[in-house]
């Protein structure tokens, strides 16, 4: 089984801290992704990867960055964390397109 | 900005009974469908995938593709109360997924 792996499971945080959410997958996957869910707005895509080094913006990438250096790890970064980001952070990836995305157990991140 | 839309609910049905789900899409070109099942406080699980029109059945589960009509569909058969969570539509576009706001589905005892 596919294993994605959130370093942290509940954060909290304060305002204009910088913040850095982990995520590991042991499959060896191309692509990685980062997503954001809040009530009634659903799965939001943040950022992803689809190699090393490699990034692409999803729909709602301010005050967001990420790094892959490497291809089992996928960072997303919180430059100057705000109250907005409070959420629920989902890392999830896939080996190729028609595949299914393995999701993470995810981090809820407050930001006070 | 492609979207996928369903009925946010809930819908509630009562044990024993189909629980019919659905998911409108807008890139024609989108070619593989996902249903995700998601508990509260939980990450979505995945339940099924369809790549090509007509029905595909998994145990109590059937997902149906329309392409022409651009619908996704999930019946859940003889609906037992822990099958109450919130089920995500997924469709693929230009490389990721694009996620339904979901359906939170009821199964009354």
């Amino acid at each position: 089984d596919v294993k994605v792996t959130q370093s942290s499971r509940y954060l909290v945080k304060r305002t204009g801290e910088k913040v850095f959410l982990e995520c590991v997958q042991d499959m060896d996957h191309e692509n990685m992704f980062w997503y954001r869910q809040d009530p009634g707005l659903g799965l939001r895509l943040i950022y992803f990867s689809y190699d090393v080094k490699m990034k692409e913006k999803g729909d709602i990438p301010e005050g967001y960055s990420v790094s892959r250096e490497k291809k089992e790890r996928f960072s997303l970064i919180l430059e100057s964390a705000s109250t907005n980001q409070t959420s629920m952070y989902l890392c999830a990836s896939y080996r190729e397109q028609s595949s299914p995305l393995h999701f993470g157990n995810g981090t809820r991140l407050t930001v006070t | 900005q492609k979207e996928v839309e369903q009925n946010s609910g809930p819908l509630s049905v009562p044990e024993g009974a189909i629980a019919s789900l659905n998911c409108t899409y807008s890139d024609r070109g989108s070619q593989s469908f996902f249903w995700y099942r998601q508990y509260s406080g939980k990450s979505p699980e995945l339940i099924m995938s369809i790549y090509s029109n007509g029905d595909k059945e998994d145990g109590r589960f059937t997902a149906q593709l329309n392409k022409a009509s651009q619908y996704v569909s999930l019946l859940i058969r003889d609906s037992q109360p822990s099958d109450s969570a919130t089920y995500l539509c997924a469709v693929d576009s230009s490389y990721k997924l694009i996620f339904g706001s979901g359906t939170r589905l009821l199964v009354r005892p």
